[in-house]
């Protein structure tokens, strides 16, 4: 268990909907990233949130969006959603820019 | 283009049977260099950080070195529960001298059979 919390595990939704994926980090760490994992493209970055700040964009689209709270944890945004937005997604927490420890990630299938 | 590249893809071993995953990186301004393990449906597991060259670091029985260009994972004497998907990821330094995300592999399947 690595203290990185993700809800929920799963999720099944239509095209065109919107939904909110949720990530607390470990106690203490004040960066979180959100990554993206399907069978094609692997383990891609979206965005990293350091202490309520947006701190690095990786591939993520202009259709998603996140934040990160004063208590610090995190919600993903994913809207008009599509089927190829069909993934897991993870959350990594780390304390500053160092080593990143992933949740168990929430399974998004969009039918 | 920032790359790292996994090899080989999968690989089959014998429980006992010792060998190496390669990964080959590609990159500007490397922070550091990443191991994670992952099992099926679930989150990736951190192994070993690695920040120069030379570096060397073990645990159980795996053990992780870094040169210039590429990293390998060394498993010797494997047993059944090392079978895994291992990811090779490495950080990268932006201009404003921060830390980027992660750049993944694809990773090494691994299997071990008894």
């Amino acid at each position: 268990d690595s203290g990185v919390t993700q809800t929920p595990k799963h999720l099944i939704t239509a095209t065109g909907q919107r939904v909110t994926l949720r990530c607390s980090p470990r106690s203490g760490d004040l960066s979180v990233y959100w990554y993206q994992q399907s069978l094609d493209q692997g383990l891609q970055f979206l965005i990293q949130y350091y202490n309520g700040e947006e701190r690095a964009k990786g591939n993520i689209l202009e259709r998603f969006s996140a934040q990160q709270f004063p208590d610090l944890h995190s919600e993903l945004n994913l809207s008009s959603l599509e089927l190829g937005d069909s993934a897991l997604y993870f959350c990594a927490s780390s304390k500053h820019e160092e080593t990143q420890y992933f949740g168990p990630g929430t399974r998004l299938l969009v039918l | 283009e920032d790359q790292v590249t996994q090899s080989p893809e999968a690989l089959r071993l014998q429980e006992g049977e010792s060998s190496s995953l390669n990964c080959s990186y590609t990159v500007s301004g490397l922070r550091g260099l990443f191991w994670y393990r992952q099992d099926p449906g679930k989150g990736p597991e951190f192994l070993f950080t690695l920040y120069s060259a030379g570096e060397e670091k073990e645990k159980e029985r795996l053990k992780a070195t870094l040169t210039k260009k590429e990293s390998f994972l060394h498993i010797t004497a494997p047993k059944p529960e090392d079978s895994a998907t291992y990811l090779c990821a490495v950080q990268l330094m932006y201009s404003g001298g921060g830390a980027d995300g992660l750049t993944f592999g694809k990773g090494t399947h691994l299997i071990i059979q008894p």
